[in-house]
């Protein structure tokens, strides 16, 4: 069953305390793997799109990477203004997108 | 980068009646558009996806007659939400996409019906 999970669900850092957010994916041909931020009561905003494994994109203190099974949204010295949702989503080569739950980040000053 | 806007941002109804939210691609043409519906600390759940000139593909669950999507040209389609009930206050979002580009998102529209 095509399905993607993200993980936490929720994580809280220090103002520079740098961390990843996991997306674990299992899908019948990858044609792309997609990162959104998404701030409350928006729309989501389209970060990186990943198509095979061991590439990478970086994008400001954002960094995307994409192995297999998984791909990891490191952030680097976060600033409390990348408090949000993000969001990763796959696409088969069936043209199906499926979406995870979320990460919700919280950046403490 | 690739615009989608979507109108109204916010709706308040009242029960009964019929509500249209529209979703335009501005600076490409989608021949894929996506609604979605999304409670609060929620993913998106899809409801319904429409290509240009034919009939929406609605996803399990849906009602079709409830949620009538329009996809008449390569840069607009509108979901319609007919005799709306309380329990279909929501946030309602779209996503286009032109040929192998990934999806951008319409900034949703909130809906409340009183």
């Amino acid at each position: 069953e095509d399905q993607v999970t993200q993980s936490p669900e929720a994580l809280r850092l220090q103002e520079g305390e740098s961390s990843s957010l996991n997306c674990s994916y299992t899908v019948s041909g990858l044609r792309g793997l997609f990162w959104y931020r998404q701030d409350p009561g928006k729309g989501p905003e389209f970060l990186f799109t990943l198509y095979s494994a061991g590439e990478e994109k970086e994008k400001e203190r954002l960094k995307a990477t994409l192995t297999k099974k998984e791909s990891f949204l490191h952030i680097t010295a976060p600033k409390p203004e990348d408090s949000a949702t993000y969001l990763c989503a796959v696409r088969s080569t069936g043209n199906q997108f499926y979406f995870g739950t979320g990460t919700s980040l919280t950046v403490i000053p | 980068g690739a615009v989608v806007s979507q109108h109204p941002s916010r709706v308040i109804c009242k029960s009964g009646t019929s509500v249209k939210i529209e979703c335009r691609s501005l600076d490409f043409q989608a021949t894929t558009m996506f609604w979605y519906r999304q409670f609060p600390k929620k993913s998106l759940m899809l409801m319904a996806t429409s290509n240009e000139g034919s009939k929406a593909t609605y996803e399990q669950g849906v009602e079709k007659d409830k949620f009538l999507i329009n996809h008449a040209s390569l840069t607009l389609s509108t979901l319609t939400v007919t005799s709306a009930h309380p329990e279909d206050s929501s946030f309602y979002i779209c996503s286009a996409r032109g040929g192998d580009s990934p999806l951008h998102f319409g900034n949703g529209t909130r809906l409340t019906v009183t």
